[in-house]
This record gives structure tokens, C-alpha cells and sequence, in this order.
């Protein structure tokens, strides 16, 4: 079965440094993958997202993640963190021949001053 | 701005009654997903319309029902609600279809406590 682990359930950082979240995955096929934070009292927001090709993929927002399927893996990084980066971040995996996506559970991004 | 609305925002209800939550899609969006997100938890999938016909289903009870309708509107109904209902119901639209990989649109969810 599909599944997603977020191993990290809080991370904090101070302002300007980098930040590395962890998402690994369990999909029999060749997996969509998905990172979407969520500010508190909000929806869900697209961050990036990888289906085929460069295993690098850039999204909104200075962030990156890189796809490794030896390790099915799916880290999401970003540089330099600034305060409004501030919020819930989940990794997701499409399941298949619906639209259907499988969250992990998480991880909440403190960053300090 | 993603364009998808709900209503309402926050609901109350009491165990064994029924709620209705609405959703409006992004125009041309013929897909929608409705997901429960309980408090710390990732959100779980409920059900998917596409060109309003169920699209898929994940493991909730036949109690959770929905509609989608031409006017890219939908429905999440609950009947008999319990205590573990309550949760923010997410619903999320794209222009779909199967095998689709577009990119689902979220709003902003629909708080429902269950008391």
C-alpha cells in the first residue's frame, strides 16, 4: 500500500539558515510526488511538484526537493529560511489513476528570529 | 488566490445529526477531492468526483456522501455524525480526469467540531 513518513514532526531553525525536511515513500510504480504547506487557518498550498525528468525540481518560494528512488526519498530544501516560511509542510504521493494523493503527517516549521 | 471556496468555516454539530459542506471549484475544474484533516494529522481522502460521478473512494463509510454539480459546485454530506468527524474538511479541485497528474487547487477548509 501507498504510505508517505514524515520523520521530522517539528523542526526550528533560526532565520538565514538552511532547512532540509525529510518525506519518504512506499509506491509500488513510479510515484508523484508532491510538498504543500499549510499556514495556520489556511488551505493547502502547492510548493512543488515532480512527476518525470530532472530528479532537481524548483517551486515557489526559494524551495527545492530532490526525488532519489534508490533511498525513496523526497526532501524538500530550502537555502536561507525566512520567518514567514513559518508554517505546517506536508509531502504527498499520487496514487494512481485518480487525482488521489496520500499525505504524510507532517512537519512543523518553527523559525526563530 | 486558488479560486476554491467552502462554506462555512466553522460549524458546530452535536453527535448523530447530519452536515452538509459546500464547495466551489475552480472554474473549468471538472475534478474534485474531498479530504479530512483531523488535528496534527495529514490530510486523508475521502471521495473524488470527476464530471459528477464518484472517482474514487477512500476507507470512510458509506455515511460520508457526495455531489458535485455542473456549476463546478459540490457537496460533502455526513449523516449520523460522531465525535471523530471532527476535523477541517479540505476539498481541492483540478481539471482531471484519469491518469491525471494536474495540480490539485485547495481551499481553505471547513472547521467542524462535533460535540
Amino acid at each position: 500500500a501507498q504510505s508517505v513518513t514524515q520523520p521530522d514532526i517539528h523542526i526550528t531553525v533560526s532565520e538565514g539558515a538552511s532547512l532540509e525536511l525529510r518525506c519518504n515513500y512506499s509506491y509500488g510504480a513510479t510515484p508523484y510526488l508532491f510538498w504543500y504547506v499549510q499556514s495556520p487557518g489556511q488551505g493547502l498550498q502547492l510548493l512543488l511538484k515532480y512527476f518525470s525528468g530532472d530528479t532537481l525540481v524548483q517551486g515557489i518560494k526559494g524551495f527545492e526537493a530532490e526525488f532519489k528512488r534508490s533511498q525513496s526519498s523526497f526532501n524538500l530544501r530550502k537555502p536561507s529560511v525566512h520567518w514567514s516560511d513559518a508554517a505546517e509542510y506536508f509531502c504527498a504521493v499520487g496514487a494512481g489513476n485518480t487525482d488521489k494523493l496520500i499525505f504524510g503527517t507532517g512537519t512543523r516549521l518553527q523559525v526563530f528570529p | 488566490e486558488t479560486g476554491v471556496t467552502q462554506s462555512p468555516t466553522h460549524l458546530i454539530k452535536t453527535r448523530g445529526q447530519q452536515v452538509t459542506l459546500r464547495c466551489s471549484s475552480q472554474s473549468g475544474h471538472n475534478t474534485v477531492s474531498w479530504y479530512q484533516q483531523a488535528l496534527g494529522q495529514g490530510p486523508q481522502f475521502i471521495f473524488q468526483y470527476y464530471r459528477e460521478e464518484e472517482n474514487g473512494r477512500g476507507n470512510f463509510p458509506p455515511r460520508f456522501s457526495g455531489l458535485q454539480f455542473p456549476n463546478y459546485s459540490s457537496e460533502l454530506n455526513v449523516n449520523a455524525l460522531e465525535l471523530d468527524d471532527s476535523a477541517l474538511y479540505l476539498c481541492a479541485s483540478s481539471l482531471g480526469g484519469a491518469l491525471s497528474t494536474d495540480t490539485q487547487y485547495f481551499g481553505p477548509g471547513t472547521r467542524l467540531t462535533v460535540l
